[in-house]
């Protein structure tokens, strides 16, 4: 069955530091996709990043990247330069199959991060 | 603007009174999503639809229906709601390839007493 696992409940960092958030998955399928979202105070959910299973290289957005090891199972996300808009709580999740039209999505139960100024 | 809408925002209701949480999307996607949200167990997804009538579960579907009837909208039904379905629920959609980013609504906080 499909499992993701974030194993940091909260964390604090100093503001400009880069900050890693840990995200750990399994599944039996070969095609799989990875996400990041970000949910901030106010409630709303925002996507930050994407990682398709087949894309060989890790993928970038901003200062959001991913740091994908496939043999290892994970998928953290590497945040640059941390902000102090950057406090929020951090999702991870899964989606099995190439595609999203026909399969189930699993979250992690998320990480809660604090800068620091 | 391209939005999910979710209504109502905050429902207050007693337990066993039917209520329909509504869902629409204005970007013509075939993937819509429900969620609920607990503290400490992340999201969880409640009941997924590929496209119109056709509806799947996810991991928590009991106590809940969907329907598809037109792509856009995606209503949530509690038939007999009780107060462990009080909880912080999101409707998402997204297209149904590529990277599949899913765009949430607002979320809508029910509370069951």
């Amino acid at each position: 069955a499909q499992k993701i696992t974030q194993t940091q409940p909260g964390m604090f960092v100093q503001e400009k530091e880069a900050v890693t958030l840990d995200c750990t998955y399994d599944t039996s399928d070969q095609s799989y996709g990875l996400f990041w979202y970000k949910q901030p105070s106010s409630g709303e959910m925002i996507f930050l990043i994407y990682q398709g299973s087949y894309d060989e290289q890790n993928a970038t957005e901003g200062r959001y990247s991913l740091n994908f090891q496939k043999a290892r199972k994970s998928a953290n996300l590497v945040i640059s330069a941390s902000q102090l808009g950057d406090s929020a709580m951090y999702f991870c999740a899964m989606r099995e199959g190439r595609y999203s039209s026909a399969s189930k999505i699993i979250f992690g139960s998320g990480t809660r991060l604090s800068i620091r100024p | 603007e391209a939005q999910v809408t979710q209504n109502p925002r905050y429902l207050i209701t007693v337990t066993g009174k039917k209520l329909t949480v509504t869902c629409s999307q204005n970007m013509n996607h075939e993937y819509m999503s429900w969620y609920r949200q607990d503290p400490g167990l992340g999201l969880r997804q409640i009941y997924y639809s590929m496209n119109v009538e056709v509806t799947d579960k996810g991991d928590v579907p009991e106590g809940y229906k969907v329907s598809r009837k037109e792509k856009r909208n995606f209503p949530l039904i509690l038939e007999s709601p009780s107060p462990n379905q009080t909880s912080l629920y999101f409707c998402a959609s997204s297209l149904g390839g590529g990277s599949g980013e899913q765009y949430f609504g607002p979320g809508t906080r029910l509370t069951v007493t």
